[in-house]
């Protein structure tokens, strides 16, 4: 099956510092999604990329749909404190079968 | 994105008994999913809730250890049978948004004795 490889699996990166994070494949995906879960939370859905190439923003957050479709990555532009947590990439195949990579742990130091 | 509530948040259960947990919309959707997240691990797809029919499983999960009920398009339950240690995770539930995206209830919270 579709098996998705998502590192670093953690970060820890001082309040201010850009962080950049990917998942990747040997596997093509039709959509990539990136998530966010906080402590005793449900996961959130960040970003959702459709097409290869594509290349979207959600304020501090951008993200890439890779041109071969086997990749995605996910940065986040000056980080703050509220951004600790585990993101996941996430892809999907067909008829909303949906992998998930293994997470990536940040913690933002003040 | 709909709103999705989990009943229970979490529980502590005793090997061998089972829980049911309840996974409420505030609007229609055609699909429903349920996850499970080992400690410390990404999410497993245990199945798709299919509204009138037998939810679909994925490998590796049976009917018999977690049924699943549909009865319309805004619940769904998942239960989870003579329950060991080794079911100790968090059990989510999902539904299909607009263009494949997925969005997630708070999910509950399971520790089996």
């Amino acid at each position: 099956g579709q098996q998705l490889n998502q590192s670093p699996q953690s970060m820890f990166i001082q309040e201010g510092e850009d962080v950049s994070m990917n998942c990747t494949s040997s596997s093509i995906f039709n959509t990539w999604l990136w998530y966010k879960q906080d402590p005793g939370e449900g996961p959130v859905l960040l970003i959702a990329l459709y097409k290869a190439g594509e290349l979207t923003s959600n304020g501090r957050l951008t993200a890439q749909f890779g041109i071969t479709r086997k990749d995605s990555f996910l940065n986040i532009s000056a980080s703050i404190p509220s951004d600790v947590g585990i993101y996941f990439c996430a892809g999907l195949y067909n008829n909303n079968d949906m992998r998930f990579g293994a997470g990536t742990r940040l913690t933002v130091k003040p | 994105s709909a709103v999705i509530s989990q009943k229970p948040s979490r529980d502590i259960c005793q090997r061998g008994t089972s829980l049911t947990i309840q996974c409420q919309v505030d609007s229609q959707v055609t699909m429903m999913f349920w996850y499970r997240q080992q400690p410390g691990q990404s999410l497993t797809l245990i199945a798709t809730a299919n509204q009138g029919s037998e939810a679909t499983y994925e490998s590796g999960f049976v009917i018999d250890k977690f049924p699943i009920s549909r009865p319309n398009l805004t619940f769904s339950t998942l239960t989870v049978s003579n329950m060991s240690p080794e079911d100790s995770s968090i059990y989510l539930c999902s539904v299909g948004g607009l263009q494949e995206t997925q969005y997630f209830g708070p999910g509950t919270r399971l520790l089996v004795l």
